[in-house]
């Protein structure tokens, strides 16, 4: 059965603070891993879409990165207002998608 | 481009009434929508996929009857939660596929509780 692990549930920062969110998957052939992020009662805004092992894709202090059993999302220096629930998704050769727990990202001044 | 728009982003209704959620593609036509449904610190459980011109294929445990989807043009997409309860109270969320490299879209999610 297809599965999304994300870790750590919850991740508290120090503005300025680097770290990285993972997002391990089992899946019967990838199409594509998605990262959202998403904030309180607002539907998720789209990130990124990595389609194979190796592949690498930036936006201003994101970086995520993707191997054949997980994705990590770099946060580069992180500000408060990158203080939201992060989710990946992946989507099946059959084209279902499925969703991870998120991470709840707190970038504190 | 790609924007997804949907409405109501909140809305109260008693029990045993109906309340109909709208999923509209602004920029770009959807063949297929997507429904999630969302509760506290939990991910996005997919409810049923939404095709145009044709029935909607729900999830394992998602009563049809209950959730009535209908998508009849290719730009809109409603769900309809029907004789609503208090456990039907959450965050329902729609998704559209685009034709660029921009993934899947989302609406901005509609809270519903149910009093």
């Amino acid at each position: 059965e297809d599965q999304v692990t994300q870790s750590p549930e919850a991740l508290r920062l120090q503005e300025g603070e680097s770290s990285s969110l993972n997002c391990s998957y089992t899946v019967s052939g990838l199409r594509g891993l998605f990262w959202y992020r998403q904030d309180p009662g607002k539907g998720p805004e789209f990130l990124f879409t990595l389609y194979s092992a190796g592949e690498e894709k930036e936006k201003e202090r994101l970086k995520a990165t993707l191997t054949k059993k997980e994705s990590f999302l770099h946060i580069t220096a992180p500000k408060p207002e990158d203080s939201a629930t992060y989710l990946c998704a992946v989507q099946a050769d059959n084209n279902d998608m499925r969703f991870g727990a998120g991470t709840r990202l707190t970038v504190k001044p | 481009g790609a924007v997804v728009s949907q409405h109501p982003s909140r809305v109260i209704c008693k029990s045993g009434t109906s309340v109909k959620i709208e999923c509209r593609s602004l920029d770009f036509q959807a063949t297929t929508m997507f429904w999630y449904r969302q509760f506290p610190k939990q991910s996005l459980m997919l409810m049923a996929t939404s095709n145009e011109g044709s029935k909607a294929t729900y999830e394992q445990g998602v009563e049809k009857d209950k959730f009535l989807i209908n998508h009849a043009s290719l730009t809109l997409s409603t769900l309809t939660v029907t004789s609503a309860h208090p456990e039907d109270s959450s965050f329902y969320i729609c998704s559209a596929k685009s034709m660029t490299s921009y993934g899947y879209t989302f609406g901005s999610g509609t809270r519903l509780t149910v009093v």
